[in-house]
Order: C-alpha cells, then structure tokens, then sequence
C-alpha cells in the first residue's frame, strides 16, 4: 500500500509568514509523529498524536507550532510568524499503533524562511 | 537530558568491504533501537531493530549489536554496496515514552568503488 506522504515537498517563505504542512499517514495506522531535522543534524521529536489526540507535545519549540489530526488520518502541522531558525526538513512518521514501535517516514517537507 | 550519538561522523569504504558504524546512548532505560538509512532528499528508512532483551540480531546483510554494559550500539554491513551510501541514524525509545525516537546526530557512509 502507499506509504507516508507530506506536502509540499518544498516550501519558501518569507520571515513572518505563516505556514501549513501536511502529512498523511499510512492507512490504518493511529499513531503518528512529527519531527524536525536541521541542517546536517539528527531528528529532533515534535509531537505525537493517538488518533486525533496529542499526548506529548514537549518536542514543539514554541508556541509558534502547532499542529492537529482530524478523523484519525491527516494531520498538519502550522508554524505562525515564521523565522529563520525554522528552517528545516519537517518529517512526519505513522505507526500501526503507539505500541508498535515501528515508525515509517514520510519524504518530508523542506521549509526555507528568507 | 538522554541523547544518543555516533563516534564517527563520515565513513568512507571500499566496495565489498564489510561497514561498521557505531553509536552511543546514554538512557539506561531505553529498551528498543533502531537504525534508520537516510539518502538525499529522502526520509529515514527502517533498516533493522532490536530490543533490549537482545544482544545481536541478523537481516539481509545487516546485523545489529547492543552491548548494554556499555551503552553501545551497532551496525554492521556486509559486502557493501553503492547503494548503502547514505546517512545512518542510531535511535532509542523507551517503554512509557509513546516510543517517540531519540536519533543520534548520524554517519554518512561513502562507498568507493
């Protein structure tokens, strides 16, 4: 079956800009995890979603970030009054469930703040 | 707080040459790991994983080892391929942690041909 997918794939934005990206996990799957990863570094947690709810939340970096999952499925993630060091490849994963340790990766969506 | 790293950051080997890349991590209580392949412009891809109950496990050409005495983990590749030239992450999780994954810094793996 199809695996995660994020839109866009690329995003340019100015400074101070809003932005929305989107993540569909694979079908069937409840949980799901956003990630951010800068340049040249590892994957830093953002939040995790059971279903349409959020348990963890403590990986969002300001209260700029938020995101949401509706119907179990699609999720976004919005970053408001963007800034530079948003800069990054913003990655979304999906596990069958939060007990299913597994995660598969979306491509990810590369934000660039001008 | 936990992290997890990796001892070297680049890896360069010839073709057919068996690979090792090593990695580090701190929380003790961390009880499953994984090792994800990254190739440009693309997302991490599951590779191998093992619990903590475990001290070796074996894919296709890839055989994981945990030594929990010492916090250390690794992956080793056999034969290895053009292909394998990615960046390799190291990740922990723990039971209680909603399995979110904390990644190492990663190694990129160069291989010559």
């Amino acid at each position: 079956g199809a695996g995660v997918s994020q839109s866009p794939s690329n995003k340019v934005t100015e400074k101070g800009k809003d932005v929305e990206l989107r993540c569909d996990p694979i079908s069937g799957h409840t949980a799901l995890y956003w990630y951010r990863q800068s340049l040249g570094q590892g994957l830093e947690f953002l939040i995790y979603f059971q279903g349409n709810s959020a348990p963890d939340k403590s990986g969002l970096p300001s209260d700029r970030f938020s995101a949401e999952r509706t119907g179990g499925s699609v999720s976004t993630l919005t970053i408001q009054r963007t800034q530079q060091e948003d800069s990054a490849v913003y990655l979304c994963a999906s596990s069958l469930d939060g007990v299913e340790e597994t995660q598969y990766f979306g491509p990810g969506t590369r934000l660039l703040v001008l | 707080g936990e992290s997890v790293g990796l001892h070297l950051p680049t890896l360069s080997v010839q073709e057919g040459d068996n690979s090792i890349i090593n990695c580090a991590y701190s929380n003790s209580a961390s009880d499953y790991f994984i090792w994800y392949k990254q190739e440009s412009g693309k997302g991490p891809q599951f590779i191998i994983d093992i619990r903590s109950n475990m001290d070796k496990r074996q894919g296709q050409r890839v055989t994981v080892l945990l030594n929990k005495t010492v916090k250390h983990l690794s992956l080793q590749i056999a034969a290895t391929q053009p292909g394998d030239s990615a960046v390799y992450f190291c990740a922990e999780t723990f039971s209680g942690g909603y399995n979110k994954l904390i990644f190492g810094a990663g190694t990129r793996l160069a291989v010559h041909p």
